[in-house]
């Protein structure tokens, strides 16, 4: 079946510009989570969702980052007014639900701020 | 929170040796450790994971050690293969209420010489 996938695979803006991130998990998956992985560096816990109720947002960096998930399904990250060090490699993974093992990621969307 | 150290960040072998990675991780109460593989520029994929009720888990030429005591857990690779070299990453989640994310070490990058 289909894997998770994001939109766009590649983003350039200009700093200070809002840019919107998509993400489609697998069909059936209940969790959805959000991770950041800067060059070199591993992956960073951003937001996680399960089902309908509310998100954990510990790991947002500030609040120029946001997430919502639309029906249990498709979720946008929205980062505000970007800066320079916005820019990685954002991972979205689903599960099928939120303590079952097997985080499955999608490919990712290169984010770069000028 | 949790804390996961992964060592060493670059290793080199020769073609059919042994390549052994390690991590240690701060929570006490995590309790399933994944290993994943991210080749350059595609998404990471889970090659073995081990829950905190086993000690020692094998798929093939790939093994993942345990050690709760000592809080560290380790990834063994055998008669490494060209198309082994990637980046692996070694995680740690407690899964319980407000913790279901993973933590990630910063990675190891792997390359398996002909």
């Amino acid at each position: 079946g289909a894997g998770v996938s994001q939109s766009p695979s590649n983003k350039v803006t200009e700093k200070g510009k809002d840019v919107e991130l998509r993400c489609d998990p697998i069909s059936g998956h209940t969790a959805l989570y959000w991770y950041r992985q800067s060059l070199g560096q591993g992956l960073e816990f951003l937001i996680y969702f399960q089902g309908n109720s509310a998100p954990d947002k510990s790991g947002l960096p500030s609040d120029r980052f946001s997430a919502e998930r639309t029906g249990g399904s498709v979720s946008t990250l929205t980062i505000q007014r970007t800066q320079q060090e916005d820019s990685a490699v954002y991972l979205c993974a689903s599960s099928l639900k939120r303590d079952t093992d097997t985080q499955y990621f999608g490919p990712g969307t290169r984010l770069t701020v000028l | 929170g949790e804390n996961v150290e992964q060592h060493p960040s670059t290793l080199s072998v020769q073609e059919g040796d042994s390549a052994v990675i390690k991590c240690t991780y701060s929570d006490s109460a995590s309790n399933y450790f994944p290993w994943y593989k991210q080749e350059l520029g595609k998404r990471p994929q889970l090659i073995i994971d081990i829950r905190s009720n086993v000690g020692e888990k094998k798929d093939q030429r790939i093994a993942v050690t345990l050690n709760k005591t000592a809080k560290h857990f380790s990834l063994h690779i055998t008669e490494t293969q060209p198309e082994d070299s990637a980046v692996y990453f070694c995680a740690a989640s407690p899964r319980r209420a407000g913790s279901y994310q993973l933590t990630f070490g910063k990675g190891t990058k792997l390359s398996v010489i002909p």
